[in-house]
């Protein structure tokens, strides 16, 4: 595709209830990244997939935080129970080989707010 | 993990001024060290990075410079135009096998003011 798109651009949702929020990275990309940005925060890293694996899973907030990516493609963030404080702004990124001095690509994020 | 601080958070300039952002970082394995622009509702993108070997590096208006010893690097924007408003964010990462991911600082919001 074109970039890295993200979907839905805005959820609105209660606490309590469970959300997903979902990626589409640039074909051929095999490394994909969440993080998240909180207001006045900077990008706090959340999960890393290569191809459909996730090596590292360690910057999930809790057990409430999962992910998965299917054909090595679009990954899907799932928050059960969603709180207030997991109001912010989720964003993904690919990028070709997963690198560490690879370009990420970013996609527009999800504004998630919790009511 | 790797700690990066970013300094400062806001930084407001005249036109046609420079601006300059200060990152240190805590790992002194690290060796990649890139910076991200966000403008306002868009998403953030990269402008400039720098590996360890290298102490500066320019590209138009925007150069970085490294300094390994003191563990900081900084972004430095001359000729500043409105255009460049928007949150800058440095990162660093280092060459270790599986350690992938980047540490990105807090961000500065840059406005230039016309």
């Amino acid at each position: 595709g074109a970039g890295v798109s993200q979907s839905p651009s805005n959820k609105v949702t209660e606490k309590g209830k469970d959300v997903e929020l979902r990626c589409d990275p640039i074909s051929g990309h095999t490394a994909l990244y969440w993080y998240r940005q909180s207001l006045g925060q900077g990008l706090e890293f959340l999960i890393y997939f290569q191809g459909n694996s996730a090596p590292d899973k360690s910057g999930l907030p809790s057990d409430r935080f999962s992910a998965e990516r299917t054909g090595g493609s679009v990954s899907t963030l799932t928050i059960q129970r969603t709180q207030q404080e997991d109001s912010a702004v989720y964003l993904c990124a690919s990028s070709l080989r997963g690198r560490r001095d690879e370009k990420l690509f970013f996609g527009s994020g999800t504004q998630l707010s919790v009511l | 993990g790797e700690n990066v601080e970013q300094h400062p958070s806001t930084l407001s300039v005249q036109e046609g001024d420079s601006a300059v952002i200060k990152c240190t970082y805590s790992d002194s394995a690290s060796n990649y060290f890139p910076w991200y622009k966000q403008e306002l509702g868009k998403r953030p993108q990269l402008i400039i990075d720098i590996r360890s070997n290298v102490g500066e590096k320019k590209d138009q208006r925007i150069a970085v410079t490294l300094n390994k010893t003191a563990k900081h690097f900084s972004l430095h924007i001359t000729e500043t135009q409105p255009e460049d408003s928007a949150v800058y964010f440095c990162a660093a990462s280092k060459a270790v096998a599986n350690d992938y991911k980047l540490s990105f600082g807090a961000g500065t919001t840059v406005t230039v003011r016309a």
